[in-house]
Parts: C-alpha cells; sequence; structure tokens
C-alpha cells in the first residue's frame, strides 16, 4: 500500500531554474496539501486542493505555483528558484468526508537551492 | 489567530523512564488535536486524533489526552525505538471545511538504553 508518494526525493538547483514536484495518493483522498518544513518553523502550508481542478493559497505561497488536474496528483512548481526555497517540501492528502480527518504525509522531497 | 507551542524542545530519557510530552495550543474552535510521530528522514505518521477536552486515546507506549488549552503525550517506560520528533497539530472551525492544520514545531525525543 504505497499510501503517498512523491518524486523526486533529493534535488540541487541553480538559482533561477525551474522545476516540478509530483505527489501522487493512491487512497482516493478529495483533499491534498503541500507543506514546506524548515528548522525551527514547523510545518507550513503552501498551497492546497480540495478537489480535481481546485486549487487555494496557504500561508506562504509566494514563489510556488499547483495543479490538480487529476485526483491523485497534485504537482508544486517552482518558476524562478531562489535560495530562500531550500527546504523540505511534503505532500499530504485527507478524506473530503465529514471534518476532522488526519492528514496522511509522503517521505519528502529534500530541494537545495545554490 | 490559531497557534500551537510544544514543550520542551527536546527530550532525552533512559530507557524505562517514563514522561510526558506538552502541546499548549490556541485555536477558535477546536475540531480537532493531531498527535504525529516524524522519524529523521521521513514524512509525519499520524498516531492519533482527540476531539473534545477529557478524550483520551493510547497505542502501545502512548496515551495522548486533551483539556481544553494542551494536550499531553504520555511516554510510558519507552524503548529506543520510540526515538523520534513527536508533532502536534491542530484544526479549528476556520479551517475545518477543508482539514487544514496548524502545527507545532515539534518535541525532539531520544531514548537511550
Amino acid at each position: 500500500n504505497a499510501g503517498v508518494t512523491q518524486t523526486p526525493k533529493f534535488r540541487v538547483l541553480k538559482t533561477g531554474q525551474s522545476m516540478t514536484l509530483l505527489c501522487a495518493q493512491d487512497m482516493n483522498h478529495e483533499y491534498m496539501y503541500w507543506y514546506r518544513q524548515d528548522p525551527g518553523m514547523g510545518l507550513r502550508l503552501i498551497h492546497y486542493s480540495v478537489g480535481e481542478g481546485t486549487t487555494a493559497k496557504g500561508e506562504v505561497p509566494d514563489g510556488y505555483n499547483v495543479s490538480r488536474l487529476k485526483k491523485q496528483n497534485f504537482l508544486l512548481g517552482l518558476e524562478s528558484a531562489a535560495p530562500s526555497q531550500t527546504s523540505v517540501y511534503f505532500c499530504a492528502s485527507s478524506d473530503g468526508t465529514g471534518g476532522n480527518q488526519p492528514q496522511h504525509f509522503g517521505d519528502g522531497t529534500r530541494l537545495s537551492i545554490l | 489567530e490559531d497557534q500551537v507551542t510544544q514543550s520542551p524542545e527536546a527530550l532525552r530519557l533512559q530507557e524505562g523512564e517514563s514522561s510526558s510530552l506538552n502541546c499548549s495550543y490556541t485555536v477558535s474552535g477546536l475540531r480537532g488535536l493531531f498527535w504525529y510521530r516524524q522519524d529523521p528522514g521521513k514524512g509525519p505518521e499520524f498516531l492519533f486524533t482527540l476531539y473534545s477536552a477529557g478524550e483520551e486515546k493510547e497505542k502501545e507506549r502512548l496515551k495522548a489526552t486533551l483539556t481544553k488549552k494542551e494536550s499531553f503525550l504520555h511516554i510510558t517506560a519507552p524503548k529506543p525505538e520510540d526515538s523520534a520528533t513527536y508533532l502536534c497539530a491542530v484544526q479549528g472551525a476556520r479551517r475545518g471545511a477543508t482539514n487544514k492544520l496548524i502545527f507545532g514545531t515539534g518535541t525532539l525525543l531520544a531514548v537511550q538504553p
């Protein structure tokens, strides 16, 4: 049972380069989320989606774009990478029925911007 | 503004030495408080959800409790494999419709044999 799968696991970019992080979930979850985790700051929500074709901004959306063309996939894009975007990025998903549902996380993408 | 504070930042225990981790929260209309475990190089792993004050949940050596202002994660007779970072998160009424969470910065637990 794969759960939430993130690719790639590691990446090094130069300032100004672009890239896309892929998240795939096999739990048929409606909701998906992208977070970044930095030392001493906890997990911060970048963007999220409540269903196929929908996206919304989280706490720290600047410099990132997202797309949810298929229910099982949620893509995070960096158009012009900056050193401040060096971080560990986590994708999560949750069941959309009712409320209070826990989020289930992938194992992260470690991204370094030089 | 919804806020979560965890203490201590780090805790070192001897194997078998019981202790508690604290999660203090401020949220408008608590819909759920969540505990996660995170191992190095891995994503957070869901442990418990608590919904209302007075509720308790248990799993092996872990027991989570909830009051109106804080939650405790009690670790009884810990083993080295319990070493991890433990994260607390809350969902308030404003975020309930989308299951969005506010996370604390975690407690790094090290259990020495």
